[in-house]
């Protein structure tokens, strides 16, 4: 079946860097899109990165470009999100999700499945 | 603060009907961008529950149905049940942001 498996969270001090993991299979990895969407302790859901089929396009929210970068490897199925710089306004559990097409254009596009998340945790 | 305002909690009896309403702009749910529906029970990840607006993909029951006019859409759940309870989140693109963007979500309360 269709999984997402995250991996990579843990407790960072600030000023660190972060390496996130999301390895995927049961489905085409190469055929999505792919998201990195992410949650604050009791806070709500926030849209952070996505990244075309072969990673040649790459979109982020504004909290995040100049911070983070999205990559991909299709051979090893896997999709990373990198950051060289956390502060604790990063704490937040890490979630990849698979783009789906609506078939009306990218900006109509929904997430699912979703991974079980990873969380990170910035503290001095 | 997020561009698609959610109430922050509604509550229910087993079996009434509630409604969580989703309230953006004319630069996103306005602007005919598609609106999307998630569940997130306690401790878990996101669930898609409604897509484009209307439809429930495949194990979702049809208790739960969504609806999309002008700059807000809607989301009811009749025959409250007890595992109803739970976050949940619309989501849809913004076009000043050139992003996509979540509700602030909604807690649903079974009494």
């Amino acid at each position: 079946q269709v999984q997402l498996v995250e991996s990579g969270g843990g407790v960072f001090q600030p000023g660190r860097s972060l390496r996130l993991s999301c390895a995927a299979s049961g489905f085409t990895f190469s055929a999505y899109f792919m998201h990195w969407v992410r949650q604050a302790p009791g806070k709500g859901l926030e849209w952070v990165a996505l990244i075309s089929y072969d990673g040649s396009n790459k979109y982020y929210a504004d909290s995040a470009k100049g911070r983070f970068t999205i990559s991909r490897d299709n051979s090893k199925n896997t999709l990373y999100l990198q950051t060289n710089s956390l502060t604790v306004e990063d704490t937040a559990v890490y979630y990849c999700a698979r783009d789906q097409e609506s078939g009306s254009g990218t900006a109509h596009n929904w997430f699912d499945p979703w991974g079980q998340g990873t969380l990170v945790t910035v503290s001095s | 603060q997020s561009l698609l305002t959610q109430p922050p909690s509604v509550a229910g009896a087993p079996g009434q009907r509630v409604t969580i309403s989703c309230t953006g702009s004319s630069s996103n749910i306005g602007a005919g961008y598609d609106v999307h529906w998630y569940q997130q029970l306690p401790g878990t990840a996101p669930k898609l529950l409604i897509f484009g607006n209307i439809n429930r993909p495949s194990g979702v029951p049809d208790r739960f149905s969504g609806s999309k006019s002008g700059t807000s859409a809607s989301l009811a759940i009749t025959g409250l049940q007890v595992e109803d309870e739970a976050d949940y989140y619309c989501q849809s693109y913004d076009s000043t942001l050139s992003g996509y963007v979540f509700g602030s979500g909604t807690k649903v309360t079974v009494l």
